[in-house]
């Protein structure tokens, strides 16, 4: 089993719908999350990190974990053509100092 | 402006050569690592480094070497070892966590290398 796992898509949703990526992690012992997003080409730059059970809101980014179930997932509000990339998400055990473990990234493209 | 830096940003090898990737962060983290991209694939740990002098070997470090000198600094050198070095490489770096800071890693711009 993978450590971090993601539909791999693609996912293609209208200009102004809500996108929703989704992520499971083996380790019940994860405490950091972290949703990146990946321009094709480039570097990863990072969108949210989330450690407590909820919901957490940044503009139209809302990152929302499950411990229990052992799942975070990313909404996107009101997608935009400038939301396409391929979305990364990675998770890290414990609380100190540590790697990460990255999902394979679910592509998005938002059409117009 | 802070940030980490990568060169070069493309680089093509010769099969059988050594090849040095530069890295190097003004951000002041303690942390840095270097992670390969394959088309399609996510990030997969090569080494990792939370102190100078020190670094640890991720998932896949066979062809790769790494040296942490300097804080700001830790370059990757990809072997002839490694036999299937056609990818893009990312550096990355980070704090050691204090109080309620995170330690949440940030990339630089990447390598694309080739092997020509």
């Amino acid at each position: 089993q993978k450590e971090v796992e993601q539909n791999s898509g693609p996912l293609s949703v209208p200009e102004g719908a809500i996108a929703s990526l989704n992520c499971t992690y083996s380790d019940r012992g994860s405490q950091s999350f972290f949703w990146y997003r990946q321009y094709s080409g480039k570097s990863p730059e990072l969108i949210m990190f989330i450690y407590s059970n909820g919901d957490k809101e940044d503009g139209r980014f809302t990152a929302q974990l499950n411990k229990a179930s052992q799942y975070v997932s990313l909404l996107i509000r009101d997608s935009q053509p400038s939301d396409s990339a391929t979305y990364l998400c990675a998770v890290k055990r414990g609380s100190t100092l540590g790697r990460l473990y990255f999902g394979r990234g679910t592509q998005l493209t938002v059409w117009p | 402006d802070g940030g980490i830096t990568q060169s070069p940003k493309y680089l093509f090898r010769k099969e059988g050569q050594n090849v040095t990737l530069s890295c190097e962060q003004n951000l002041n983290h303690d942390a840095m690592y270097w992670y390969r991209q394959d088309p399609g694939q996510g990030l997969r740990l090569i080494y990792y480094s939370q102190i100078v002098n020190d670094f640890q070997k991720g998932d896949i470090a066979e062809g790769y070497s790494v040296s942490r000198e300097k804080k700001e600094s830790f370059p990757l050198t990809v072997t002839s070892a490694q036999k299937n070095p056609t990818a893009f490489y990312l550096c990355a770096s980070s704090r050691v966590p204090t109080g309620g800071s995170t330690d949440t890693q940030y990339f630089g711009p990447g390598t694309r290398l080739t092997v020509l």
